[in-house]
């Protein structure tokens, strides 16, 4: 099984900044890395997938980039909405397998 | 608009099983797969396993391998799961998505609402 670990799990950030969160794997593989962003009580939504498309609708302050063993999830000029809980997920092999995740606070 | 709605929350005592239904609305269910990821309290995101309801093949985690049955429904359009021998550690939320079936695809673009699965005795 892939392992994925994000790091860090908790980031305080003000509104403005820019926040970078990642995502390494145990195992190396080329693209196939999504994110996801998650508020309290509600479902995830995917803002990322093959590293670095963005999904349509999700603004462009988000990108993401990486390859092998390291990903990374920028998010450029935080805004309040960006507060929440965010997830990367491998599906280069099965399990598919999920980050920990990272929670991005207001400071 | 696409859509998977799922049935209401569930309470269940210790041993016994769970089905918990996705419906799906919105596109041809046929072409896209249904997998099942559960949420336990302030705990991150465990994929259970999916189906692919054009050809009925399912593939699970090995952490549920025999406890988890994964059906569909195409008249229906409805994806099911089921959960068997249940104890306190499978309270949860539990949520269908969709993807589609090929491999580079195989991210979740919807999800369903989730269901809150309870287990107390």
């Amino acid at each position: 099984d892939i392992q994925m670990t994000q790091s860090p799990s908790t980031l305080s950030a003000s509104v403005g900044d820019r926040v970078t969160i990642t995502c390494r794997a145990s195992q190396s593989f080329s693209t196939w890395l999504a994110w996801y962003q998650q508020k309290p009580g509600k479902v995830p939504n995917l803002l990322i997938y093959k590293t670095s498309t963005l999904e349509s609708g999700v603004p462009s302050r988000f990108s993401g980039s990486g390859s092998g063993t390291e990903f990374t999830l920028t998010i450029s000029n935080l805004q309040p909405d960006d507060f929440a809980t965010y997830y990367c997920q491998q599906y280069h092999s099965y399990p598919l397998t999920f980050g920990g995740g990272t929670k991005v606070e207001i400071k | 608009q696409v859509q998977l709605v799922q049935s209401g929350a569930e309470v269940e005592k210790p041993g016994a099983s769970v089905k918990v239904s996705c419906k799906a609305s919105g596109y041809s269910f046929t072409d896209y797969g249904v997998h099942w990821v559960r949420q336990a309290p302030g705990q991150g995101l465990e994929w259970m396993g999916w189906i692919n309801p054009g050809n009925v093949n399912t593939k699970y985690s090995q952490n549920f391998q025999g406890r988890v049955t994964i059906s569909s429904d195409t008249s229906a359009t409805t994806a099911y799961m089921e959960l068997s021998s249940l104890t306190s550690e499978d309270t949860a939320v539990y949520f269908c998505a969709r993807s589609r079936p090929d491999r580079g695809w195989i991210y979740f673009d919807c999800w369903g609402q989730g269901t809150q699965v309870t287990v107390s005795s």
